[in-house]
């Protein structure tokens, strides 16, 4: 079992839907949470940033962590055909070191006009 | 500012081959991290430096994989004797500290025939 699961789609929806996204982890170690867009032939870009569980609000964009149930979503409302990317979660330990980051394989996101 | 560059953009290379990959950070971030990223695999961490130092050279696949920092800045990542499994876009990320946000690169794509 990989550390980190997630739904590598693709994921197709038409403008204005409300998009989910979730990862799944393993390592009850993780602390620090993250979703990561990238774009095609692109390097990734951070788009939302949690410490440990809650919600966490950023425009059209919701990140919730559920520590609990090791379970990490984004919500996406009034998805724009601009958000069309791959979307990675990403988390890392609170122990100190390298904070290396634990990927998800990405979910690729297309938002239809 | 200027955002983290990498070098070259794109690498052709033959199997048995060495090859360089560079990575400038942004300027004043202490803390730099090498990552893979492959169809199968996804994005996976391979060393971690912290100055010139690198404490967490965890992910490098084996000993074909050396990677150096000078300077606290510019950073290059060395594949020797490179094998078709090595093809993959090889991407750099700095961050202010070793908890910080991490800022990725556009990643320098390697095929290797």
């Amino acid at each position: 079992q990989k550390e980190v699961e997630q739904d590598p789609g693709p994921l197709s929806v038409p403008e204005g839907a409300i998009v989910s996204l979730n990862c799944t982890y393993s390592n009850s170690a993780f602390q620090y949470f993250m979703w990561y867009r990238q774009y095609s032939r692109k390097g990734p870009e951070l788009l939302m940033y949690t410490y440990s569980s809650g919600n966490k609000e950023d425009g059209r964009f919701t990140a919730q962590v559920d520590k609990s149930s090791k379970y990490i979503s984004l919500f996406i409302r009034d998805s724009q055909p601009s958000d069309s990317a791959t979307y990675l979660c990403a988390m890392s330990g609170g122990q100190g070191g390298s904070e290396k980051l634990v990927f998800g394989k990405g979910t690729k996101l297309t938002v239809n006009p | 500012g200027a955002g983290v560059s990498q070098s070259p953009s794109n690498k052709v290379t033959e199997k048995g081959k060495d090859v360089e990959l560079r990575c400038d950070p942004i300027s004043g971030h202490t803390a730099l991290y090498w990552y893979r990223q492959s169809l199968g695999q996804g994005l996976e961490f391979l060393i971690y430096f912290q100055g010139n130092s690198a404490p967490d050279k965890s992910g490098l696949p084996s000993d074909r994989f050396s990677a150096e920092r000078t300077g606290g800045s510019v950073s290059t990542l060395t594949i020797q004797r490179t094998q078709q499994e090595d093809s993959a876009v090889y991407l750099c990320a700095s961050s202010p500290n070793a908890r910080g946000t991490q800022y990725f690169g556009p990643g320098t794509r390697l095929l290797v025939l």
